[in-house]
């Protein structure tokens, strides 16, 4: 079963606005990822938060994690076109090391 | 540079075949996943690894088995392919221990089976 779930599902902005992405799961978490597809390719780790930490920076990306109300959020600032991929947040809900993956967000951004 | 590699791109195979997809890791990772990836399905895990011979099923392990001979090689194995099968194949790896688990994947295997 999918313990992440993002919101909204797709996304379509102007470079240079910033795009928001929610994911809420079910569980207790030890840490929260969120990680970028490019079309047809692998996934590549963006950022972890932990369950003890409420917001975290790198780069252009900022997530947010409110673990009361079990759900995250990822905001890109001043968005480019290379920023279109889908985006998935994963947790690690099932505890053992093992990443359940959200359906995932997908992000198109117009030049 | 960090490195999963998965064999193949892309497979073509015919219904009811034996189908080997490897997946080798050069970071000394405990962890290795399979995870198979469908539109509006996100990425389900099909088996998990955490140690060399040792193997959980995840989700969806029906019609799928796996090999861990090796700690840098973990092998999904579709006894007899069907066309249901057909999908992103995505391999994983991850060290241990619950403070950081950041998986590294492969580019993926997309396979269609006819």
């Amino acid at each position: 079963s999918q313990q992440g779930e993002e919101d909204p599902q797709a996304l379509s902005i102007q470079e240079g606005e910033n795009a928001t992405m929610n994911c809420s799961y079910k569980t207790s978490i030890n840490n929260l990822q969120w990680y970028r597809q490019n079309s047809g390719r692998g996934l590549v780790h963006l950022i972890l938060i932990r369950s003890n930490e409420r917001e975290k920076h790198s780069g252009r990306l900022r997530v947010t994690l409110d673990t009361s109300k079990k759900s995250s959020s990822l905001l890109i600032t001043a968005s480019r076109a290379a920023d279109t991929a889908s985006y998935f947040c994963a947790t690690d809900a099932y505890g053992n090391n093992r990443l359940a993956f959200g359906k995932g967000n997908q992000v198109v951004v117009i030049p | 540079d960090v490195k999963v590699t998965q064999s193949s791109r892309y497979l073509v195979k015919r219904t009811g075949e034996k189908v080997f997809l490897e997946c080798v890791q050069d970071m000394d990772h405990e962890n290795m996943f399979w995870y198979r990836q469908d539109p509006g399905l996100g990425l389900r895990l099909i088996y998990f690894s955490y140690d060399v011979k040792m193997k959980e099923k995840g989700d969806i392990p029906e019609g799928y088995s796996v090999s861990r001979e090796k700690k840098e090689r973990f092998s999904l194995i579709l006894e007899s392919a069907s066309t249901n099968q057909t999908s992103m194949y995505l391999c994983a790896s991850s060290l241990q221990g619950f403070m950081n688990t950041e998986a590294f994947f492969g580019q993926g295997t997309r396979l269609t089976v006819v």
